[in-house]
């Protein structure tokens, strides 16, 4: 079956501190991956996205997230944290052929940032 | 340009009451989505309209739930005889269909509470 599983339900850093959320997913063939965000009283955000070649992908507001075919896994990463990243961190993954380009989406990840 | 707009923002509703909800995706974007979010919650997919083709509905939680779309435009998600356990927040999202990569587009949501 289809799945994306996010491990961590919720995390909490220090502000500065580095931050690697897990994202991991069961499908038939490499799909596109997305990580989006989702800040408190705010809309779902895209924060990057991974379609093919470079195997670590930048995205917005200095995160980046690394594709790893071996391990079917789309980590997404940041050097530091700052307070403003607290948030909901869905890790989302859809097919690249197909009439039905349905998304498959994680539970999400909830994102603590301390001073 | 535009993004994509949800009405109402929010909602309050007795019991047993129907309620419409209304979605705008982006111009020219052929894929709309509804996902309904529970507190604290992930996203739950609810349905999905590509193009003319018939719509994957297999996300409709029960009978009460059903959803139109006119075209490549407006969609409306109505709910019948809200029950409570519908309390959350329905969210729309649109992409631009088949070809290339399937971002989505989140509209706000609409906060719906039933009381």
């Amino acid at each position: 079956a289809q799945s994306v599983t996010q491990p961590d339900i919720h995390i909490t850093v220090s502000e500065g501190a580095s931050l690697e959320l897990r994202c991991n997913y069961s499908y038939g063939a490499t799909p596109y991956l997305f990580w989006y965000v989702q800040s408190p009283g705010q809309g779902l955000q895209l924060l990057l996205k991974y379609f093919s070649g470079d195997t670590l992908v930048q995205g917005i507001k200095g995160f980046e997230a690394e594709f790893k075919r071996s391990q079917s896994s789309f980590n997404l990463r940041k050097p530091s944290v700052h307070w403003s990243d607290a948030a909901e961190y869905f890790c989302a993954v859809g097919p690249r052929v197909g009439n039905n380009r349905k998304l498959i989406w994680g539970l999400g990840t909830s994102l603590a940032v301390n001073p | 340009g535009a993004g994509v707009s949800q009405s109402p923002s929010n909602k309050v509703t007795e019991k047993g009451k129907d309620v419409e909800l209304r979605c705008d995706p982006i111009s020219g974007h052929t894929a709309l989505y509804w996902y309904r979010q529970r507190l604290g919650q992930g996203l739950e997919f609810l349905i999905y309209f590509q193009g003319n083709s018939a719509p994957d509905k297999s996300g409709l939680p029960s009978d009460r739930f059903s959803a139109e779309r006119t075209g490549e435009s407006v969609s409306t998600l109505t709910i019948q005889r809200t029950q409570q356990e519908d309390s959350a927040v329905y969210l729309c999202a649109s992409s631009s269909g088949l070809a290339g990569p399937n971002e989505q587009f989140f509209g706000p949501g609409t906060r719906l509470t039933v009381l």
